[in-house]
């Protein structure tokens, strides 16, 4: 069965420096995805930034970018030069290639960024 | 272009009622979610279809919970009867396809079980 884990329940930082939010996957498959969603007081859940297990390059999207280590089963979150406005839940999933769609989520940490 | 819309935004009802919560899907998406959110057990897949068709409810906790999706651009989730614990934010979300496409989430809807 696929599992996330998200260890960090909460995480300061000041404004402008870069932080790592940690996620680590278990999975027997092969082919999988793993994605990173924001969810700010407001409720909603944002798409980040999306890594396939195939994909050699790590994904970057503007000041987002992932740290995927595959024979470690990690995908981490890198964000560069926090703003106040990365002050939210993030949320760690992974999705397997193959039938299902069906994407599965971690607990989640909260990342509070600081002025 | 119209995001994943919810309604209602907000839902209290009493315990024993029944609850209709109403997702319309992005235009052009095929994948249609929905997932429960508390505190105790995270997100959590209830249900989703593809071209309207249910393709894995494993996660309806019980009979309960129902959800239909009668066309393209329609999906309820009804809980009959409605008890406490349903107490839950709601999310709807779809999919244009496969290949790890992103799911797009709605503003989902916070239910309230008294």
């Amino acid at each position: 069965a696929q599992k996330i884990t998200q260890t960090q329940p909460g995480m300061f930082v000041q404004e402008k420096e870069a932080v790592t939010l940690d996620c680590t996957y278990d999975t027997s498959d092969q082919s999988y995805g793993l994605f990173w969603y924001k969810q700010p007081s407001s409720g909603e859940m944002i798409f980040l930034i999306y890594q396939g297990s195939y994909d050699e390059q790590n994904a970057t999207e503007g000041r987002y970018s992932l740290n995927f280590q595959k024979a470690r089963k990690s995908a981490n979150l890198v964000i560069s030069a926090s703003q106040l406005g990365d002050s939210a839940m993030y949320f760690c999933a992974m999705i397997h290639q193959g039938g299902s769609e069906k994407l599965v989520f971690g607990k989640g940490m909260k990342l509070t960024v600081n002025p | 272009d119209a995001g994943v819309i919810q309604s209602p935004r907000h839902e209290v009802t009493e315990m024993g009622q029944e609850v209709t919560l109403r997702c319309k899907p992005i235009s052009g998406h095929d994948y249609l979610f929905w997932y429960r959110q508390t505190m105790m057990r995270g997100l959590e897949l209830l249900i989703y279809f593809n071209n309207n068709v249910p393709i894995d409810d494993s996660g309806m906790p019980e009979d309960r919970f129902s959800a239909k999706m009668p066309n393209a651009s329609f999906s309820t989730l009804k809980i009959q009867p409605s008890e406490p614990r349903d107490s839950a934010v709601y999310f709807c979300a779809s999919s244009p396809g496969t290949n790890f496409n992103e799911q797009f989430f709605g503003p989902g809807t916070r239910l309230t079980v008294l």
